[in-house]
């Protein structure tokens, strides 16, 4: 099946920096990816859709300025916390939709965020 | 308002009892029914899409039917490894994904 490459896997990082995480599809090319953000025992919850040159779209409640999104090329897509806190810790997600006959949509492995 | 619900939140069984897992949905048009297995720690792993009515697709033990309302994922004669959370999404149009709140399974030896 399709690969989706997330990295890195897991960051640890002081509260105020920032960090960015990368969502790569391997083998297709992805004008749209998602984020998810997914908090213990709970389901995944829609961030942003990033689509490839143009402005991602945020979900309601997900502030824009805090969580940048870049869709550089249609491989490539990038996260970035700004200004992190501890309660932006948490399992992050990013997914790309691979078209065709049957559109399939494939994960990456996760970020696990942890804001010290 | 699309909405996807998953029953039961938490399932155990033995070595080898089959069970299925329950995926009930509300939306005015469905453009696919998206099962994952998720691991601890890690990303949603794709098992089946499907599209409509009466559609049934099978992967090993596994086996996803869907209906008007409802999808079941059925679980043949499970092993430990099948232990897992297993996550019911669809499709309602735009390509966004909206998830159940899935079923822990685990299976004991």
């Amino acid at each position: 099946g399709a690969v989706v490459s997330q990295h890195p896997s897991w960051v640890i990082c002081k509260s105020g920096t920032s960090v960015k995480i990368e969502c790569r599809s391997l083998d297709f090319q992805a004008t749209t990816m998602f984020w998810y953000r997914q908090f213990p025992k709970q389901s995944l919850m829609l961030m942003a859709t990033s689509n490839e040159g143009s402005k991602a779209t945020y979900e309601q409640g997900v502030e824009k300025d805090k969580f940048l999104i870049n869709h550089a090329s249609l491989t490539l897509s990038t996260l970035t916390v700004t200004s992190a806190h501890p309660e932006d810790s948490s399992f992050y997600i990013c997914s790309a939709y691979r078209a065709g006959l049957n559109t399939e949509a494939f994960f990456g492995q996760g970020t696990r965020l942890t804001v010290v | 308002e699309d909405q996807v619900t998953q029953s039961p939140e938490a399932l155990r069984l033995q070595e080898g009892e089959s069970s299925s897992l329950n995926c009930s949905y509300t939306v005015s048009g469905l453009r696919g029914l998206f099962w994952y297995r998720q691991d601890p720690g890690k990303g949603p792993e794709f098992l089946f899409t499907l599209y409509s009515a009466g559609e049934e697709k099978e992967k090993e033990r596994l086996k996803a039917t869907l209906t008007k309302k409802e999808s079941f994922l059925h679980i043949t004669a499970p092993k430990p490894e099948d232990s897992a959370t297993y996550l019911c999404a669809m499709n309602s149009g735009y390509s966004t994904l909206t998830f159940g709140k899935g079923t822990m399974l685990l299976v004991s030896p």
